[in-house]
């Protein structure tokens, strides 16, 4: 089945520091590629929509200079969370399709990023 | 504003019972909806779907049933297997070019042996 890597898994990092995350589709090529947060207890939340070789587009709310997203090829999308704060502390997950932005495409996710700002 | 709910947080069954899982959406633009399971430090894994054009799909254990009328879908696993102890979400998207699924907070199932 269809494999999605991400990395890394947990990043512990003090407040100002910024931490890039990796996803990557392993055998398949994903022209779209997704990047959701999730706080304890609550849902996945969208943050944005990465397509490859063009700008994400960002769900309202979320601060496109605090998390820049670059989709350079066809299975590599990172997330920066850049200037972190306690406040950026959260369960960072990415997802991709197979077949562009389809959403009878099942989104193929990763194992998720742990991210803790002291 | 949760568009996708799952009421209930936790749901504890007995092996070889019945699990069902439960799942309200407010938006009825919503035509596509799924269930994705997740394991402690794993990402989510597809489980099964259903288009709105559709009322039941069954794979194997799991079945899904959807009633547009109630907004209300629902997961059914028979026989419950221990190895069904995870975190159950439901997803919802708007159609053949929304892409964006909206989640439910999940369903914690343990099945006790």
């Amino acid at each position: 089945g269809a494999v999605v890597s991400q990395h890394p898994s947990r990043v512990i990092c003090k407040s100002g520091t910024s931490v890039k995350i990796e996803c990557r589709s392993l055998d398949f090529q994903a022209t779209t590629m997704f990047w959701y947060r999730q706080f304890p207890k609550q849902s996945l939340m969208l943050m944005a929509t990465s397509n490859e070789g063009s700008k994400a587009t960002y769900e309202q709310g979320v601060e496109k200079d605090k998390f820049l997203i670059n989709h350079a090829s066809l299975t590599l999308s990172t997330l920066t969370v850049t200037s972190a704060h306690p406040e950026d502390s959260s369960f960072y997950i990415c997802s991709a399709s197979e077949q562009g932005a389809n959403s009878n495409q099942p989104q193929h996710f990763g194992d998720g990023t742990r991210l803790s700002i002291l | 504003d949760q568009q996708v709910k799952q009421n209930s947080p936790s749901l504890s069954v007995q092996e070889g019972r019945i699990s069902i899982l439960n799942c309200d959406y407010t938006n009825s633009m919503f035509d596509y909806f799924l269930w994705y399971k997740k394991y402690p430090a794993e990402g989510p894994t597809f489980l099964i779907s259903i288009s709105s054009i559709k009322d039941k799909n069954e794979d194997g254990r799991f079945t899904v049933f959807l009633n547009k009328s109630a907004k209300h879908l629902s997961l059914h696993i028979v026989p419950s297997q221990p190895g069904d102890s995870a975190v159950y979400f439901c997803a919802a998207s708007g159609g053949i070019n929304d892409y964006k699924l909206s989640f439910g907070a999940g369903t914690t199932v343990t099945v006790r042996a």
